[in-house]
């Protein structure tokens, strides 16, 4: 168990729709980062949030976006569904940034 | 263009050593290197990381040569449950993007 903790774990939706995956970290973990997993484009980073604040970012679509709250925890907002967006989208969390990531085990999105 | 680059797949035998190459020729000087495991309907595993030379902990080492421009996992005496994808990840200090390569299979034989 990584200690990170991501909810849904599966959610299927229709193109057009707007969906929010949550994260919370791991207990004392500041740093959060959201991925996408896909068959033909692998794991991809899209950005990275450290006590509340952007901090980096990285393939992440304009109809997509993240915030981190007080609490650390995160939320992964996607928009304007497409199928392409059909994927695994991991949240990992890191004590700093540099620092091994801890991963969670996923939200399975499926565009109908 | 950065880019991690590794090899698609690799096959092995219980009790072997295992080395996998990852390839990232525009690591620039405080970039770090990092290996993940992953199983399948899980998330990534963090096994090892460092900036350069050798890394060593209980379950990999990691080998860095001078130039930086590629990286090797060293798995000692893999077993059955060895069998995962491996990725590399380079994280860029400069912009903090973040890097993977695409993979690498490792099925480990009986």
């Amino acid at each position: 168990d990584s200690g990170v903790t991501q909810t849904p774990k599966h959610l299927i939706t229709a193109t057009g729709q707007r969906v929010t995956l949550r994260c919370s970290p791991r207990s004392g973990d500041l740093s959060v980062y959201w991925y996408q997993q896909s068959l033909d484009q692998g794991l991809q980073f899209l950005i990275q949030y450290y006590n509340g604040e952007e901090r980096a970012k990285g393939n992440i679509l304009e109809r997509f976006s993240a915030q981190q709250f007080p609490d650390l925890h995160s939320e992964l907002n996607l928009s304007s569904l497409e199928l392409g967006d059909s994927a695994l989208y991991f949240c990992a969390s890191s004590v700093e940034s540099n620092q091994p990531q801890h991963f969670g085990d996923g939200t399975r999105l499926s565009i109908l | 263009l950065a880019k991690t680059t590794q090899p698609i797949s690799m096959d092995s035998y219980e009790g072997q050593e295992v080395n996998i190459t990852c390839s990232h020729n525009n690591i620039a000087t405080n970039d770090y290197i990092t290996w993940y495991q992953q199983f399948p309907s899980q998330g990534p595993r963090f096994i090892i990381q460092g900036y350069k030379t050798k890394v060593t902990n209980e379950v990999a080492s990691l080998f860095i040569p001078a130039d930086r421009k590629s990286s090797t996992l060293s798995l000692p005496r893999v077993s059955l449950s060895d069998t995962a994808v491996y990725y590399c990840l380079v994280g860029k200090s400069n912009t903090g993007k973040l890097i993977f390569g695409q993979g690498t299979t490792l099925q480990v034989k009986p």
